[in-house]
């Protein structure tokens, strides 16, 4: 039944080691997210693929780097950890049609990250 | 980009109580969500409401796009209906939802 499915649940890492988070989904959408979320905040989109097409959030450090090498999957690699980098992060997924109407966004379980 | 605001930030209710959130946006939208993020940190899909009105067993919600508001409703609530409710909202042409700042709500047996 699981829809989105994200792995691992929880994920410890030292500071400034390279972390690979995973994401999948069953509902063969065209849109997958990454969101990032602090303790008492709201998420925050850190970027998507349209398809293949990435799209980069402004403000998002180049420390985060994305790979989505089928429809499938998709994966969050931070690449150098800080202390500020722990957080929750959630896959999303959702059916676009032409980039103009998106249906429902389906979440993941989320990962929550802790940097020591 | 479209602005979000939720209110009240906090509720605290009695188990059995009615509630009532409230989402503003601050432009025309074609996509609204309401969820419920569980302790776990969970994000559960309750209605995608851009208009109209639904249901869905105790809950409902209410989106009234000309005024750029949506209520949901929580009736006879449940310590199981306690967490952080977002609303979150998209515009034509762009994929990307925003989000409010969320009502935290807590239920006391």
């Amino acid at each position: 039944d699981a829809m989105v499915i994200q792995n691992p649940r929880y994920q410890v890492t030292q500071f400034g080691k390279p972390v690979t988070l995973s994401c999948s989904q069953t509902l063969n959408h065209n849109v997958m997210y990454w969101y990032q979320q602090k303790s008492s905040q709201a998420p925050k989109l850190l970027f998507h693929y349209y398809d293949k097409d990435f799209n980069n959030e402004a403000d998002t450090p180049d420390n985060f780097q994305s790979r989505r090498p089928n429809t499938s999957f998709c994966f969050l690699d931070i690449r150098s950890p800080g202390l500020g980098d722990a957080a929750m992060y959630l896959c999303a997924t959702s059916r676009t049609r032409d980039k103009e109407y998106q249906e429902t966004q389906y979440f993941g379980p989320g990962t929550r990250l802790l940097v020591l | 980009g479209i602005q979000v605001e939720q209110s009240p930030p906090d509720l605290i209710l009695q188990e059995g109580a009615n509630s009532t959130l409230r989402c503003n946006f601050s432009d025309s939208v074609n996509n609204l969500q309401w969820f419920h993020q569980n302790p776990w940190g969970q994000l559960i899909n309750l209605f995608y409401i851009p208009s109209g009105t639904k249901q869905n067993g105790r809950l409902s919600a209410t989106t009234v796009a000309t005024e750029r508001y949506s209520l949901l409703y929580i009736s006879s609530s449940q310590t199981t209906d306690s967490g952080v409710y977002f609303c979150a909202a998209d515009q034509f042409g762009n994929e990307k939802l925003t989000f409010g700042t969320g009502t935290r709500l807590t239920i006391i047996p």
